[in-house]
């Protein structure tokens, strides 16, 4: 089976730009979550996603969103980038939701310059 | 909201020595604390995890207890191996599915002494 891919892996973009994450679920994986990974704060739930719904959402601003398609892949957009938006950006898959065993993705560096 | 703390941030131990992190939750109403496991450069991945209706859960070299009178739980690692050098994150959740989601420690970065 393969497992949960992220795209890109790696983006460079200016603050004020906007950018779109991509994962792809585990197959047969109906929830999707993502996480914000930076040095000082750890991992931070940002929103988890199953059956095309938003289910869960961390405390960030509005600035992040996300969906998930009928095929389970999901995509998460930050528009006008901030400095501090600059992180890993880890999504993971799981069977039903995010009280279970947890599959991450290799994640997306974003860099905002 | 819920709020994870984590302690201690980093952790020196001998090889073959135990190691011992701890954490504690704010909010009564989780129930459910996983613990990751994150090998530099890598993803996280879980190791053990525990559910409230339990005190504690072992597998093979790794235990995690709970008490949830004191809302803390913590994860043991017995006979440490160099494999075991990694950061640690506990987290915390709703299943009934709290605003919260998943709330993780800072981590705790493991350093095994050969």
């Amino acid at each position: 089976k393969a497992g949960v891919t992220q795209t890109p892996r790696y983006l460079i973009k200016t603050r004020g730009q906007q950018v779109t994450l991509s994962c792809s679920p585990i197959s047969g994986h109906r929830s999707v979550s993502w996480y914000q990974q930076t040095p000082g704060q750890g991992l931070q739930f940002l929103f988890e996603y199953f059956s095309e719904t938003q289910r869960n959402k961390g405390n960030f601003p509005g600035r992040f969103s996300g969906r998930q398609f009928s095929n389970s892949r999901s995509e998460m957009n930050v528009s006008t980038l901030e400095l501090g938006d600059s992180a890993l950006y880890l999504c993971a898959s799981s069977l039903h939701g995010i009280n279970e065993k947890l599959f991450f993705g290799s994640g997306t560096q974003l860099s905002v310059l | 909201g819920e709020n994870v703390e984590q302690h201690p941030s980093t952790l020196s131990v001998q090889e073959g020595d135990s190691a011992v992190i701890k954490c504690t939750y704010s909010d009564s109403a989780s129930n459910y604390f996983p613990w990751y496991k994150q090998e530099l450069g890598k993803r996280p991945q879980l190791i053990i995890d525990i559910r409230s209706n339990v005190g504690e859960k072992k597998d093979q070299r790794i235990a995690v207890t709970l008490n949830k009178t004191a809302k803390h739980f913590s994860l043991h690692i017995t006979e440490t191996q160099p494999e075991d050098s990694a950061v640690y994150f506990c987290a915390a959740s709703d299943s009934g599915g709290g605003a919260d989601g998943l709330t993780f420690g800072k981590g705790t970065h493991l350093i095994i002494q050969p």
